[in-house]
Order: C-alpha cells, then sequence, then structure tokens
C-alpha cells in the first residue's frame, strides 16, 4: 500500500485558493488518489477522486502529474467553514485488493482566516 | 446525514467496565470498518466486515472485537476499558468488499467513548 505525505497544517485566507500536495512516490499502477475532508467531532467525507490528470468536481480540483509520484487538492475560493483536516489516500480499486483501509495519515490541518 | 448511523453518540464509562457500540451501515453497503480516532490523531483502522464475514484486521487490541449481523449492522465491543480507550469511534460502509467507484467510503459520525 502506497504511503502518503502530506504537510502537516497550513494557514489561509478568505477568498484565497488553496493547494495542498499530497506525495506517494510509491503508488501502484491500479491505485487511485482520493482526498477526504474530516470537520472537528465528524467523520471524513469525500471529497474528490482521480487516477490521472484533472479531476474536477464542484468543490475542488485534483491534479495529478503523469508520473503519478504527487497529487494536488486545489480548494477554490476557501472560507472560513473550510477549515478542516484534509487527508490523502492512495489504493487500489480493485475488489479484494486492501484498498486504502489502513492509509489515513495524520492529514494536513486547513486553517482558513478571515 | 450520510446514512451511516452509528449510536450512542458519546459514551462515558469507568475503567474496567464493557461497552457496544453499534453502526448500522448506508442501505445497500455489505462492508462495515471501524476505525479509532484519539485527540488529534488520526484514523486507525481496526475492523472490517464484509457481509457478515470478518474480511480484514487492522491495529485492533484483543480486548475489542467486532461483528457483523445478518441484517448487515455491525457492532464493536470493548472490554477491560482503559483511561486510553478514550476516543472517537468512527464507522463507515462501502458496497463492495472494497470500495469501488467514485465514492469509496461512507463515514457515520462517531460514537465518542469516555473512559473515567
Amino acid at each position: 500500500l502506497a504511503k502518503t505525505t502530506q504537510p502537516i497544517s497550513m494557514d489561509s485566507y478568505e477568498g484565497q485558493e488553496v493547494n495542498i500536495t499530497c506525495s506517494h512516490n510509491n503508488i501502484a499502477t491500479n491505485d487511485y488518489i482520493t482526498w477526504y475532508q474530516q470537520f472537528p467531532s465528524q467523520g471524513p467525507r469525500f471529497i474528490i477522486q482521480g487516477y490521472k490528470t484533472k479531476v474536477t468536481n464542484e468543490v475542488a480540483s485534483l491534479f495529478i502529474p503523469a508520473d503519478r509520484k504527487s497529487s494536488t487538492l486545489s480548494l477554490p475560493r476557501v472560507s472560513l467553514s473550510d477549515t478542516a483536516v484534509y487527508y490523502c489516500l492512495v489504493g487500489d480499486m480493485r475488489p479484494n485488493t486492501g484498498g486504502f483501509k489502513t492509509i489515513f495519515g495524520a492529514g494536513t490541518r486547513l486553517f482558513v482566516k478571515a | 446525514d450520510s446514512g451511516v448511523t452509528q449510536t450512542p453518540k458519546h459514551l462515558i464509562t469507568a475503567t474496567g467496565q464493557r461497552v457496544t457500540l453499534r453502526c448500522s451501515p448506508r442501505s445497500g453497503d455489505l462492508s462495515v470498518y471501524w476505525y479509532q480516532q484519539s485527540l488529534d490523531q488520526g484514523l486507525q483502522f481496526l475492523i472490517q466486515y464484509y457481509n457478515g464475514e470478518e474480511r480484514a484486521k487492522g491495529n485492533i487490541l484483543e480486548r475489542f472485537s467486532a461483528q457483523q449481523f445478518p441484517d448487515l449492522h455491525s457492532e464493536l465491543n470493548l472490554s477491560s476499558l482503559e483511561l486510553g480507550d478514550s476516543a472517537l469511534y468512527f464507522c463507515a460502509s462501502s458496497v463492495e468488499a472494497q470500495p469501488v467507484g467514485y465514492y469509496g467510503y461512507t463515514f457515520g459520525s462517531g460514537t465518542r467513548l469516555t473512559v473515567v
């Protein structure tokens, strides 16, 4: 299972774009990259998932370079309510392969200031 | 509401006691995962059940056990509780044995256990 490395914390201001990068040098061919968001005392919530290039949804964008050894979660125009912990997970999406059930690291604590 | 229901939301008990945490997965999900999150710590995987059978084990103590019932709800039993067991316990569910597709896990809101 690919190990991930993220910054421990980041600060930002309301209205700014925030980019959180995750390193996963040992990513395997069948691994997908998934990001979760967790507010205090709540369960993590799925944000976005991708395999390569760029994925965009109504919440965020995910940029994955060609070598797939890193990925960047981009949050456009953050607000105070985006203050949370963001987890990068890497795992094989195929059934019975182990997935990413164990790879919740410490995540990145994002603080958005007014 | 994520569709994953955990009860109780809060639990306070004394050291040495035993408690049971309950999880009802999202409708249609066959797999249930249990995680422990201590204060300011990441999520530690404990155990996974798929359609009633244990599928994977993580860092689960011998004092802890779990099961998944025919109706797919799951219970996590914690015994001989210690102060260090105080944590948030999350349950997550997914459709397949491993998350397939673009949504992975759906987490419940957790049970906060305080051991005094």
